[in-house]
């Protein structure tokens, strides 16, 4: 069964500093992958996804995340953290277009002035 | 910018009885979802539904559990006999198929509370 992780439930950050969120998938063909935020009491709101071709892919909001597969990871980055960015983040998979999606456990990033 | 809505945002209901959850997917997406977060808990998946029937369930989604679409707008879910531990933020989410278009579009959800 395909699995998501995410290390560490919470991150602090301050403002400006980069914020860099770790997500790892077990399985045994690269699944798509793909970044939710969920902002207080709001629903999930995609960031960015990984499908074929380049391994680095930009989102909304200045995230970007790197498919590597040799480490099956999808980390998300932003050079730059910004109050705005206090969210929690989810990282999923799923195995193909149409197909249920398996959440990571969530991260919760608090940015500090 | 078309959106997946759900109402109502917040429902309380008595232990035992029956709630309907009521989702309206974006008009041209075909596959539609139910997910449901615990509080405190990760995001976990429920049922798919594709054609007019169920395409994939999880263990969660018992006889209790059903989703209807009854008039080719909306997508409902219905628990019949709720449990304490049914409360949650129950999260609509829909998709097109399409190489490239394989994302979930998630509506606000809404907040189950059974007392």
């Amino acid at each position: 069964a395909q699995s998501v992780t995410q290390l560490g439930s919470h991150v602090s950050v301050s403002e400006g500093a980069l914020v860099l969120l770790r997500c790892n998938y077990s399985s045994s063909v690269p699944p798509y992958l793909f970044w939710y935020v969920q902002y207080p009491n709001q629903g999930l709101q995609l960031l960015l996804k990984y499908t074929t071709g380049a391994t680095l892919v930009k989102g909304i909001n200045g995230f970007e995340a790197e498919f590597k597969k040799s480490e099956t990871s999808f980390h998300l980055t932003k050079p730059s953290a910004h109050m705005s960015d206090a969210a929690e983040y989810f990282c999923a998979a799923t195995k193909a277009a149409g197909n249920k999606l398996t959440f990571g456990g969530g991260t919760r990033v608090l940015v500090k002035p | 910018e078309p959106e997946v809505t759900q109402t109502p945002s917040h429902q309380v209901t008595q232990m035992g009885q029956e709630v309907i959850l009521r989702c309206v997917p974006i008009s041209n997406h075909l596959y539609f979802y139910w997910y449901r977060q615990i509080l405190g808990q990760k995001v976990e998946f429920l049922v798919s539904f594709y054609n007019n029937e169920i395409s994939e369930k999880s263990e969660i989604f018992d006889d209790q559990f059903s989703v209807e679409r009854p008039d080719g707008s909306n997508f409902t879910l219905k628990i019949r006999s709720t449990k304490l531990e049914d409360s949650a933020m129950y999260f609509c989410a829909s998709s097109i198929i399409g190489q490239l278009n394989t994302e979930a579009f998630f509506g606000q959800g809404t907040r189950l509370t059974v007392v």
